[in-house]
């Protein structure tokens, strides 16, 4: 079974930090992703990338950065916190875009 | 621009019953595909369930199945024979083929809450 782990359950933060989630998978997918997820808004992409030290602004990219050294680790980087980015934030990854995403079981950050 | 609807407030079925849930999409390209998730309360999203735009039959997984309409663009989520199990709140998606046409992205809908009464 393809597992994608990501590096917290639950995160409490506070504003202006530099705050960084991780995000493994161990399938040697290709493409990886970074969604937030709030009520009512259902889940919105911010980054993805589909290589190695590649990455693509997803729909609300603003305020957030990604990095992806090794085909495995996809880490989401919030530069400076704000209250405005609390969510639950998910990880995904795919081997081809014709196949399902398969995703993490989610980071509930809180930033105070 | 690409859309997905999911219109239906929170959604109740009786135990052993089968339920459709509604999705609606938006698209001028061709080539598409849409996915269905399952979210339950615990937070991870599972996959349920594929249709391409140009398979001819419509998609089946078990208990799941997608009542795909092309011309209406309609995808609806049908389960067969509820459980408990099944209360859980489910996404539709589509994927969008890149400019480069080598990658995609997913565009998901807002989610429909089901419950599941015994």
């Amino acid at each position: 079974d393809v597992k994608v782990t990501q590096s917290s359950r639950y995160l409490v933060k506070r504003t202006g930090e530099k705050v960084f989630l991780e995000c493994v998978q161990d399938m040697d997918h290709e493409n990886m992703f970074w969604y937030r997820q709030d009520p009512g808004l259902g889940l919105r992409l911010i980054y993805f990338s589909y290589d190695v030290k590649m990455k693509e602004k997803g729909d609300i990219p603003e305020g957030y950065s990604v990095s992806r050294e090794k085909k495995e680790r996809f880490s989401l980087i919030l530069e400076s916190a704000s209250t405005n980015q609390t969510s639950m934030y998910l990880c995904a990854s795919s081997p081809n875009y014709n196949q399902p995403q398969h995703f993490g079981d989610g980071t509930r950050l809180s930033i105070l | 621009a690409q859309k997905i609807t999911q219109t239906q407030p929170g959604m109740f079925v009786q135990e052993k019953e089968a339920v459709t849930l509604d999705c609606t999409y938006d698209t001028s390209d061709p080539s598409y595909g849409l996915f269905w998730y399952k979210q339950p309360s615990s937070g991870e999203m599972i996959f349920l369930i594929y249709q391409g735009s140009y398979d001819q039959q419509n998609a089946t997984e078990g208990r799941y199945s997608l009542n795909f309409q092309k011309a209406r663009k309609s995808a609806n989520l049908v389960i067969s024979a509820s459980q408990l199990g099944d209360s859980a709140m489910y996404f539709c998606a589509m994927r969008e083929v890149l400019y480069s046409g080598a990658n995609s992205k997913l565009t998901f809908g807002k989610g429909i809450t089901l419950s599941v009464r015994p």
